[in-house]
């Protein structure tokens, strides 16, 4: 299976502890997204990367996150300081910016998330 | 500020039938509409996705019908299956140059009984 993949799956901590998740995207894929998607709600745009520069982050992307792309591969999102509000879904999508579908760089396709829980 | 507001919350279609969802947008400079469907635990799958030159496009039982002066698209699921029960998303971007961010209705949970 060449989808995005991410890890871990789940995560639980405690408060003020640093958690840090990975998402790998579809190989041939230039962007990537993370999205953070709270019970009930659709995913929010947190950030995103053009091969290895951010190109953009969210109000959203307090100063406790960061988000490296080091070599325009795997990608890691860092929360320092956890908080119970921080508890939800981090999910991660990929798209060829510029690349062949017919829908040009549009079509994003995510992981299975990392669920955490901040207890 | 919801830029795309998704109706209803939640629907209940026998087997067979017609499921619709509906999404409304503020933003006239988006210029792409996906759909996605996600199961619980999982992330979300792209299932089809449409852009403001057509006012339909279907792929299967999947149809996406756009009003662009209404600012509203819909998702139509034919013949509905226990299968297809799930949270529905519908999603907006602008500018193809541009990040492409998605931005998310709240999602229909669609529930068809057998």
């Amino acid at each position: 299976d060449t989808g995005v993949s991410q890890n871990p799956r789940h995560k639980i901590t405690k408060r003020g502890q640093n958690v840090t998740f990975r998402c790998d995207p579809i190989s041939e894929h230039n962007r990537l997204y993370w999205y953070r998607q709270t019970l009930g709600q659709g995913p929010e745009f947190l950030t995103y990367f053009q091969n290895e520069a951010q190109l953009e982050k969210s109000r959203l992307l307090s100063d406790r996150f960061s988000a490296e792309r080091p070599k325009g591969s795997f990608s890691t999102l860092e929360i320092q300081r956890t908080e119970q509000g921080d508890s939800a879904m981090y999910l991660c999508a990929s798209s060829s910016y510029g690349q062949g579908t017919k829908l040009g760089p549009l079509e994003q396709y995510f992981g299975p998330g990392t669920r955490l829980t901040v207890t | 500020q919801q830029q795309v507001k998704q109706s209803p919350q939640s629907l209940i279609v026998q087997k067979g039938g017609i499921s619709i969802i509906n999404c409304a947008y503020e933003n006239t400079a988006f210029d792409y509409f996906p759909w996605y469907q996600q199961f619980p635990g999982k992330g979300p799958a792209l299932l089809i996705a449409i852009r403001p030159d057509v006012s339909e496009k279907k792929e299967g039982r999947f149809t996406i019908s756009f009003n662009k002066s209404a600012k509203q698209f819909s998702l139509h699921i034919m013949d509905s299956q226990p299968g297809d029960s799930a949270t529905y998303f519908c999603a907006a971007s602008k500018g193809i140059q541009g990040a492409q961010k998605l931005v998310f209705g709240q999602g229909t949970r669609l529930t068809i009984n057998p």
